[in-house]
């Protein structure tokens, strides 16, 4: 299975809004509404923050939605603040009982 | 609370063997998946392993299968993550982590982590 692709890094001002992209294929995330995100601090195990494309866990702030149009999901972390800096990964159901990532995306809060 | 607490990291020789456990607490175990979940040093995530609640079934990815076994103990609440032919390329944080989801008729459903333990780093170096 192929890691899903993300850009490396992205970056906004405090209160903006940043979308962070995450491309497959039919054969995981254009195929299947179970595409999730995870947010990692340095040294922290990663968290949860949106699952089935854009259902967001109890506790998670209302800043981070999420989507998916065709082969591609996206997270949106609109009000940017300072604790949001972190490494963000997506993640999808690819078939056969598999599960795949993505390579993961710095977000930086300038 | 949900916790996991995972053990049993440290370093290996290539070729050489490490067994991982996990030990989970705040919630009744044998009702979930669980899952393995690695991230080499400055790397993304890499899906390892998930077993049924019961024991009954394991998926594994592609890079591991014949080399890792993932099982569990639901009378201790543990999870482990048997490692035979050791490689450099195994070098990681390896996490612990609940599966969120369900498998049936050649497919699964839901499909995340919700809760993830703190890691343990294997080391494979000669």
């Amino acid at each position: 299975q192929s890691a899903l692709t993300q850009p490396p890094s992205a970056s906004g001002s405090p209160g903006q809004s940043v979308t962070i992209s995450c491309t497959g294929t039919s054969s995981d995330v254009g195929g299947y509404n179970y595409v999730s995100w995870y947010q990692q601090h340095p040294g922290k195990a990663p968290k949860l923050m949106i699952y089935e494309v854009n259902k967001r866990p109890s506790g998670v702030p209302d800043r981070f939605s999420g989507s998916k149009s065709g082969n591609t999901a996206s997270l949106i972390v609109s009000g940017l603040q300072a604790e949001d800096e972190a490494d963000y990964y997506c993640s999808s159901y690819a078939g056969s009982y598999s599960l795949v990532f993505g390579g993961g995306t710095k977000l930086t809060v300038l | 609370q949900v916790q996991l607490v995972e053990s049993g990291g440290g370093l290996v020789k290539p070729g050489g063997s490490l067994r991982l456990s996990c030990a989970a607490s705040g919630f009744t175990f044998s009702d979930y998946y669980m899952s393995w979940i690695r991230q080499a040093p400055g790397k993304g995530l890499e899906w390892v392993s998930n077993i049924r609640g019961s024991g009954s079934t394991i998926f594994s990815a592609d890079s591991v299968k014949g080399r890792f076994t993932i099982s569990r103990d639901n009378a201790k609440n543990s999870l482990y993550l048997q490692m035979n032919s050791l490689r450099p390329g195994d070098t990681a944080v390896y996490y612990c982590a609940r599966f969120r989801g369900f498998c049936t008729g050649g497919t699964c459903y839901s499909n995340y982590f919700d809760y993830w333990g703190q890691g343990t780093l294997v080391t494979v170096s000669s």
